[in-house]
Parts: structure tokens; sequence; C-alpha cells
């Protein structure tokens, strides 16, 4: 059945490393998001893009975050160099066009020690 | 900038009983809202989506009513069950241009056997 797919589940690893997250939409959905969620701030937009095209990225810290489409069956989230504060549950989803019903992915959970 | 408020926070009710869970938010220029569930540990899971033009939907034992006017939605839970247990998130898409959802920070709801 149609489903976002998201790798790794889980992640640990020491501040100061790479941490790259991927999400395969479901396929037909032209429109990706990533999302954070911890418990003091929910729910936070990071970026998302429509036909591979990065449409807002305003949520991420630029300056240790990239989000990118290198196709329409992939989306990549790389943290580096990771900080303890990045640890949190990384959402993808997915939509077809501009205001469709949004499907999550089980998300990827980080710690960073 | 919308802002989505989730009255109440937390909310315990037996078994049977018929619930309401609140939704606020600050710009009613919104092209539609959805409703979700998450369960511990899983992602966000569609439950209603309602386009701005509508004024409720419907799902089984679950009723989505929306009034942009006023700023708010309401999620009718009829006939509660254990199962239903879970935290509910609504999520506001708009206002005009911004089509990423804007969340709140959900309702945990336990229902007791």
């Amino acid at each position: 059945d149609a489903r976002v797919t998201q790798t790794p589940r889980h992640k640990v690893t020491e501040m100061g490393q790479e941490v790259t997250m991927r999400c395969q939409p479901i396929l037909g959905h032209n429109t990706v998001f990533w999302y954070r969620q911890t418990m003091m701030q929910g729910l936070e937009l990071l970026a998302y893009f429509r036909n591979r095209a990065p449409l807002d990225d305003s949520g991420m810290p630029k300056d240790r975050f990239s989000a990118e489409m290198p196709d329409a069956t992939l989306a990549t989230l790389k943290i580096q160099p990771s900080e303890p504060r990045d640890s949190a549950v990384y959402f993808c989803a997915s939509q077809q066009g501009q205001d469709g019903e949004l499907f999550f992915g089980e998300g990827s959970r980080l710690t960073v020690l | 900038k919308q802002e989505v408020t989730q009255i109440p926070a937390a909310l315990s009710v037996p078994e049977g009983e018929n619930l309401v869970l609140n939704c606020s938010f600050t710009d009613s220029a919104i092209y539609n809202l959805q409703w979700f569930r998450q369960d511990p540990g899983k992602g966000l899971t569609s439950l209603l989506l309602i386009q701005s033009s509508q004024r409720e939907q419907t799902s089984g034992r679950l009723n989505a009513s929306l009034d942009k006017s006023s700023g708010r939605s309401t999620l009718y839970i009829a006939a509660s069950q254990p199962g239903d247990s879970a935290t509910y998130l609504c999520a506001a898409r708009g206002p005009t241009g911004r089509r990423a959802l804007t969340f709140g920070s959900g309702t945990r709801l336990q229902v007791q056997p």
C-alpha cells in the first residue's frame, strides 16, 4: 500500500558527526515536507519542495542543515555537524499538488550525544 | 504568522462518551484544515481534511467541523473506545501564499475502559 518511507528509523550519533536522513514520498506525490518534532516545540516545518524545487527552507538552520531532492523518489535531510540540540524526531510528509491531503512517514528518531 | 492552538492539552474520559476536541487558528484565510492522530512513537495518521469551502467532514465515528470566520474547528468523536487513545493534532494550511501546514500542539486523549 502507498506510504511515505523514511530511513533510518533510529539514529544515535556523537556531536560533530554528519547525519543523513532519507525519505521516499508516495509515488505520484510532487510535494515533500520535512518537519521536526520535539516535546518543547511540537512540530516545526524545516523545508518543503514541489516538483523537486525548494519552496521554503526558512525554518531550517542554514549553517548546518541542508535538504535536497536528487530525484522525484528521494528527499534527503543532512545535518553537518550535528549537535545535541538537534535531537528530535524528523518527519517527512508528502502530498499531491499544493493543497492535497498530507501523509506522514514514521519518522527518524535522532539522538546526538 | 498563523498560530494554531488546541484545547485542552489532555483529556481523560470513560469509554462510550462522546467528546469534542477544539482547535483555533489566528488567521482565517486558510485553504484547508487537517486533523491527524499520532500514537506514541509513530508518525501522524490523517483523519479528516476539510476544505475552506466546506463546513464539515465525516468519517465513521469522527466528525470535523470548520468555522473560518471564527477561526475554529472541532473534532467530534462519538462513542469513544480505548483504541481512540492517542494525541490528536489539527493543522491549518495558509494563510494565502503559505501552503505548508501549521500545527497545533495536540490534545492527548485517554479513553478509560
